[in-house]
């Protein structure tokens, strides 16, 4: 079946400029997550959506960063006047309704360079 | 705040070696467990998970059992094939919340 896609897998943007990444996660997943991962480095949470509820973005590192999930389903973090550090691949994931235990289901991630 | 630290690689084994990637946590309260492992050029796939206080889990031959008093959960193979090269991550999710706590990942690379 499907699982969870992004776009783009890879994005080149210039310093300043503003970027948009898609997630579309597994079909009927109420909670979707966005993790930031650095070169060498684990995954680190940004924020989490219940259907169309932002309930956490306590990741967030700035201002320039927002997500939403108008629909409940497809989701976009954007961020704006890219900074060199915003260099790293951002993941998406989906997981169903069951509880705390259920698997987060992965996409393939989104490459962001900033040049 | 919770953390977890898993050992720093990269881990250089001969096909048929046995493995362990040693993973330790801080967490309040009991939190579930998990490794992911990432293969090149692929996305985050869960390997094993383990919810409760001795609980195993285990998949494709791999195995990690969540040890509460010594707060850890060693990711184990008896016999690792060059298939398994990738990075390993360990990751906690506490019970009150749900988003994934991950380790830095330790790189795992099967010669033959």
């Amino acid at each position: 079946g499907a699982g969870v896609s992004q776009s783009p897998r890879y994005k080149v943007a210039k310093r300043g400029q503003d970027v948009a990444l898609r997630c579309d996660p597994i079909s009927g997943h109420v909670s979707l997550f966005w993790y930031q991962q650095a070169l060498g480095q684990g995954p680190e949470f940004l924020t989490y959506f219940q259907n169309e509820a932002q309930l956490d973005k306590s990741g967030l590192p700035s201002d320039r960063f927002f997500a939403e999930r108008p629909e409940g389903s497809v989701s976009t973090l954007k961020i704006q006047r890219t900074q060199q550090e915003d260099s790293a691949v951002y993941l998406c994931a989906s997981k169903g309704s069951g509880g705390v235990q259920e698997t987060q289901y992965f996409g393939p991630g989104t490459r962001l360079l900033v040049l | 705040g919770d953390s977890v630290t898993q050992m720093e690689g990269p881990v250089t084994l001969s096909e048929e070696a046995f493995l362990t990637i040693n993973c330790t946590y801080t967490a309040t309260g009991y939190p579930s467990l998990f490794w992911y492992v990432q293969y090149p050029g692929e996305g985050l796939q869960l390997l094993l998970k383990a919810t409760k206080a001795d609980d195993k889990g285990s998949n494709k031959g791999f195995e990690a059992t969540y040890r509460k008093e010594t707060t850890s959960f060693h990711l184990e193979k008896g016999s690792v094939q060059v298939s398994d090269s990738a990075v390993y991550f360990c990751a906690l999710s506490r019970q009150a919340g749900t988003a994934l706590i991950f380790g830095k990942g330790t790189t795992l690379s099967v010669s033959s």
